[in-house]
């Protein structure tokens, strides 16, 4: 059972291009995880969101929580080839493990 | 956070073997994961490592095919057993400490089986 659909499932843009990637449920998540990884390399975690609304930024990633706590999305602004990678939602209850979405292959050429 | 690695970091072995895959972690943590990734596709939870007692299997995996070992609250084993080709994969031992809901992962064992 896939319980995260992530979309798109791949996607091949630009240096300079905006792009969106979006994480939904059916289910409420208590938290909620990003992760970049990169070839040869485990999932790095990039932020967690546990609040309903909640907006989280990092340099040029902007990280939104659903109002109600089901969906999530990472927009990055102004794309760089070093944002190349495979990106991850994971959700989390308490006192289990992270399960993931099937994940979003970015490339941006430059 | 927890900085965790991994031996080895890969590995190439013939059908029938067994492999064991050891993770420690560089500070003591509550629950540690085992997870299975195909290159360039998402995780899939073998299972959670529990210290002193059985490891808690997810559907699809077994004890007998993927015994795994929790001695103390750093350290962590999986064992690849009577392997064959499909096992070929990435193995990514995980970790969480205390009541934080953020996950950390390390490098990943890269199986080939021949």
């Amino acid at each position: 059972t896939q319980l995260l659909e992530q979309s798109p499932q791949f996607l091949s843009i630009q240096e300079g291009e905006n792009l969106t990637v979006y994480c939904n449920s059916s289910s409420v998540f208590s938290s909620l995880q990003w992760y970049r990884q990169e070839p040869g390399e485990g999932p790095v975690l990039l932020v967690t969101v546990v609040t309903g609304g909640e907006v989280k930024k990092l340099k040029r990633l902007t990280f939104q929580f659903g109002d109600a706590r089901k969906d999530s999305s990472l927009h990055i602004t102004a794309a760089q080839p070093g944002d190349t990678g495979l990106y991850l939602c994971g959700k989390g209850q308490a006192g289990t493990a992270l399960i993931f979405g099937k994940g979003t292959t970015l490339s941006v050429s430059s | 956070s927890a900085v965790i690695s991994q031996k080895p970091s890969r590995d190439i072995c013939q059908r029938g073997t067994s492999l064991t895959i050891q993770c420690q972690v560089d500070s003591q943590v509550t629950m540690m994961f085992w997870y299975r990734q195909q290159p360039g596709q998402s995780l899939t939870l073998i299972a959670t490592a529990n210290q002193g007692s059985e490891a808690t299997y997810e559907s699809g995996f077994v004890i007998d095919k993927f015994p795994i070992s929790r001695p103390n609250l750093t350290f962590s084993t999986l064992t690849v057993s009577n392997m064959s080709p499909e096992d070929s994969s990435i193995y990514l031992c995980s970790a969480r400490q205390g009541a934080s809901y953020e996950q950390y992962f390390g490098p990943g064992t890269r199986l080939t089986v021949t």
